[in-house]
């Protein structure tokens, strides 16, 4: 299975500001999504990441709020945008990967703390 | 779109003793149904999947099962220990499609008591 890394793996931010979550594969892969776990939560998709072409977005995720940028098969990033306590969560990367690249991996995680 | 619920939400065990976690999804068009562990602070891991052409998949202490006719599959987890506490998540999606349409249920948070 692929290695997924993130970064950064936690942050606390002020309400207003903005940040950029890293995620690198160790391998081409065709799909990388981001996902979104609130405390106590599951697992939410917020968007597939796209290679070359703009990021396809769920139901209630828009691009303002979390531009997404994949400009190669081994990198994303997943911006959260103006910033607010309710944006406090956990944001994984993960990657379709395994023998028939359909098996979901996730990487660390990001821990975001909105103050 | 496809739904899936999954119960207990929360389940208490004594060390030894067997677990059972239930999913059931909506979307008769599913073909995968991978189960997750996350532990605390930890990046959630797949730990056994199984296809639908499959009733049954097992791997060491973990098995799981499927009915595809009810639309539901359950992890088993046989001779529990203290290590096997976490957070479990099923999930369904149409095999084939490259990681894409999980849709995941809600967790079961496992605790296997000393």
């Amino acid at each position: 299975s692929a290695v997924i890394s993130q970064k950064p793996s936690r942050d606390i931010c002020q309400r207003g500001t903005s940040l950029t979550i890293q995620c690198q594969v160790d391998s081409q892969v065709t799909m990388m999504f981001w996902y979104r776990q609130q405390p106590g939560q599951s697992l939410t998709l917020i968007a597939t990441a796209n290679q070359g072409s703009e990021a396809t977005y769920e139901s209630g995720f828009v691009i303002d709020k979390f531009p997404i940028s994949r400009p190669n098969l081994t990198f994303s990033t997943l911006t959260v945008s103006n910033m607010s306590p309710e944006d406090s969560s956990i944001y994984l990367c993960s990657v379709g990967s395994g023998p028939w690249a359909g098996e979901l991996f996730f990487g660390e995680g990001s821990r975001l703390t909105v103050l | 779109g496809e739904n899936v619920e999954q119960h207990p939400s929360t389940l208490s065990v004594q060390e030894g003793d067997s677990a059972v976690i239930k999913c059931t999804y909506s979307d008769s068009a599913s073909n995968y149904f991978p189960w997750y562990k996350q532990e605390l602070g930890k990046r959630p891991q797949l730990i056994i999947d199984i296809r639908s052409n499959v009733g049954e998949k097992k791997d060491q202490r973990i098995a799981v099962t499927l009915n595809k006719t009810a639309k539901h599959f359950s992890l088993h987890i046989t001779e529990t220990q203290p290590e096997d506490s976490a957070v479990y998540f099923c999930a369904a999606t149409l095999r084939d499609n490259y990681g894409q349409n999980f849709v995941f249920g809600p967790g079961t948070r496992l605790s296997v008591l000393p």
